[in-house]
Formats: structure tokens, sequence, C-alpha cells
């Protein structure tokens, strides 16, 4: 079956970077471009950036410009997201979701990783 | 960026009907797709493009669309809908996506 298994929780000190990986499973790695949305606690749903596995290229929301990098390694069939000059506010669960879509009407994130909690405190 | 307004939280009696709005100019463009959260857990997928329910979501969840706003409907409320619920589309112009902030349903 589709699966996205995350990395392990991380805590980082401010000022740090963090690396979170998600390894896909059961279906055509290449096919799929592949997101990362975060929550911090208590709070919604932000969108971070989209990669497309095919090609490497990686859009991100304004907000994370310059911080955020999203790689991707075709022979493990894994999504990296690095976020860079960690603060205390960046404190969330990460999330990736494969992106799937009716051919440019509409989109829907499906399946979800199971979400890795990043805690950035000194 | 263009942004999705939901209303924070609604309440619906076992069994009644709820619908949860989401507005926002990207809404015009692109249908949007709808997540359920529990506590502590991933959000999963109930409702996609015009109105497409995953396999394994119940058909009391439905969605439609209209000018700027989309809508969630549950039709027949069970006490496990009770979660947060985020409207999702695609922005205009644009390779970026956006979440609503979010919709906490109670079921009373």
């Amino acid at each position: 079956q589709v699966q996205l298994v995350q990395s392990g929780p991380e805590m980082k000190k401010p000022g740090a970077s963090v690396k979170v990986s998600c390894k896909a499973s059961g279906y055509n790695f290449i096919g799929y471009h592949m997101h990362w949305v975060r929550q911090a606690p208590g709070q919604g749903l932000e969108w971070m950036g989209i990669i497309n596995p095919s090609g490497g290229r990686a859009d991100y929301a304004q907000k994370f410009q310059g911080r955020l990098t999203v790689t991707r390694d075709t022979s493990t069939s894994t999504v990296y997201l690095d976020l860079s000059n960690l603060r205390p506010e960046d404190t969330a669960v990460y999330f990736c979701a494969r992106d799937n879509s009716d051919g440019g009407t509409y989109w829907w994130f499906d399946p979800w990783g199971q979400g890795t909690l990043v805690t950035v405190s000194s | 960026s263009s942004e999705l307004t939901q209303d924070p939280a609604v309440s619906v009696a076992l069994g009644q009907t709820v619908s949860i709005t989401c507005q926002g100019d990207s809404i015009r463009d692109h249908y949007a797709s709808w997540y359920q959260q529990k506590s502590g857990q991933a959000p999963v997928l109930v409702i996609y493009g015009k109105n497409n329910r995953p396999s394994g979501i119940p058909d009391r969840f439905s969605g439609s669309s209209s000018g700027n706003t989309a809508s969630l409907t549950i039709t027949g409320a069970q006490a496990e809908d009770e979660a947060d619920y985020y409207c999702n589309t695609r922005d205009r112009g644009g390779f970026r996506w956006v979440f609503g902030g979010g919709t906490k349903v109670t079921v009373l």
C-alpha cells in the first residue's frame, strides 16, 4: 500500500538546522510531487513547500524563502526537509503529504506521513 | 498570497446535519480539498474535487462549491466525526498551496 514514513522527533537549539526525512513506498516515487506541511502546537496547518521528485525542482511558501530547502533522493524514494536558522516558533509537527491531481483543476494531499515533532528550545 | 477563511468552531447535535464553509478567491479557480484531523493524528483526506470521497470515507460527507465559497457537509453527524476540519486549495497564479484556519466540529 502507499505509505509515507517520516524520521523521528528532533530537539534543536535556536540557530541550528534540522533535516526531516520522508520515505515513500508502494508507488512510483518520481510520478508524484510531495508537499511539506507543518502544525505548531494548538495551531492550524501551514503549507511550506513542494518538490517534483522527477527533476528535483522545489517551490516554497514566501514565508520560508531562504530558510527552507526540500530535496529528494530517488535511489531511496526519500524526500527531505531542511530548515535552517531555527527559532522557538518553528516548534511544530512537520508532515509530508503526497500530491495528487486530476491534471489541472484540483489537487489533493493523500496519503500523509505520520508527522515529525521538531522542538526548538535553548 | 491568497487566504482561506473558515469559522473557528461549530457544533451539531448527534444525527443532525452541519455545513462548514471555506471562503477565498482561490476557490473561484480551483476546487478545495477537505481534511479531517483528530487530536494527535495526521490529517485524513475526506473530500476532493467537485465532490469526491476517498475509499473508506462514509457517504455522510459531501462537498460543494459556489463562487468563492467551498462547503463540507456532514449529513447525520456521528460522535466519531468530532474533529478539526481544514480546507485547502492551490493559490491563484502560483505553484503554492494554502490551508484554511480550520473548523473545530463538536458533536453534542
